[in-house]
C-alpha cells in the first residue's frame, strides 16, 4: 500500500525557517517525481515545488530562491527546506506524488 | 500558462447525479487533467486522469460512480448516485513547464 507520511510542522516566527519531511512506503520516491503542494487556511491548492526521478527540481515563484526541495534515496524520504518564513506560508502542507497524498503538515508563520 | 476554471460551488440531491465542470484557457485544450476530491478536514485524494479524448484512468478504491468525459476544452467529473460522502471540494489540476496548475475548487453540497 502507498503511503506518505509528512512531519516537522509547526510554529515559527517570520524569518524563521522550518524542515519538512515525507516519508514514503509502497514505491520508491525516486523513481518517480515528487511535489509539495499547500492549502492556506480556507483556500485552494497551491503548487510548491517538484523534484523529478532524475533529480531535477522546480519551484513556485512565490517560494523560490527560499524553499529547497530534497530526497535521501536511502530513507525513502522526500524534504523541504523552508527558509525566510513569511506570513504567507502559512499553510498546510501537502507531500504528494502523481496519484497518492500524505495527510499534511501545518506551517504557521506568526509573530 | 493554461488556466483551470470551475465553478464555486454545485449541488444536487441525495441518490441524483451532478456533472462538474473544469474548462481549460484557450489554447491548451488538448491537455490531460487530474481530478481530486478533498472531504471536508481531510487531505486531498487523487480521483482519475482524464484525456482530450474522454478516455480516463482511475485510481484504487475509486467507485465506480465516478466517471469522466471530455468535450473540447471541457473536461467533466460526473458523480452517480450521490452519497452523503461526496460532499467535498472538487479540484481540477494539470502540468505545464514542470509547474503543477490547480483550479479554483468545486464545493459540492449534497442535499
Amino acid at each position: 500500500e502507498v503511503q506518505l507520511v509528512e512531519s516537522g510542522g509547526g510554529s515559527v516566527q517570520p524569518g524563521g525557517s522550518l524542515r519538512l519531511s515525507c516519508a514514503a512506503s509502497g514505491f520508491t520516491v525516486s523513481s518517480t517525481y515528487m511535489s509539495w503542494v499547500r492549502q492556506a487556511p480556507g483556500k485552494g491548492l497551491e503548487w510548491v515545488s517538484v523534484i523529478y526521478s532524475g533529480g531535477s527540481t522546480y519551484y513556485a515563484d512565490s517560494v523560490k530562491g527560499r524553499f529547497t526541495i530534497s530526497r535521501d534515496n536511502s530513507k525513502n524520504t522526500v524534504y523541504l527546506q523552508m527558509n525566510s518564513l513569511r506570513t504567507e506560508d502559512t499553510a498546510v502542507y501537502y507531500c504528494a506524488s502523481d496519484i497518492s497524498w500524505g495527510q499534511g503538515t501545518l506551517v504557521t508563520v506568526s509573530s | 500558462q493554461p488556466v483551470l476554471t470551475q465553478s464555486s460551488s454545485a449541488s444536487a440531491s441525495l441518490g441524483s447525479s451532478v456533472k462538474l465542470t473544469c474548462t481549460l484557457s484557450s489554447g491548451h485544450s488538448g491537455y490531460i487533467i487530474a481530478w481530486h476530491q478533498q472531504q471536508p478536514g481531510k487531505a486531498p485524494r487523487y480521483l482519475m486522469n482524464l484525456e482530450g479524448s474522454g478516455n480516463y484512468n482511475k485510481g484504487s478504491g475509486v467507485p465506480d460512480r465516478f466517471s469522466g468525459s471530455s468535450s473540447g476544452a471541457d473536461r467533466y467529473l460526473t458523480i452517480s448516485n450521490l452519497q452523503s460522502e461526496d460532499e467535498a471540494d472538487y479540484y481540477c489540476e494539470t502540468w505545464d513547464r514542470n509547474t503543477r496548475l490547480f483550479g479554483g475548487g468545486t464545493k459540492l453540497t449534497v442535499l
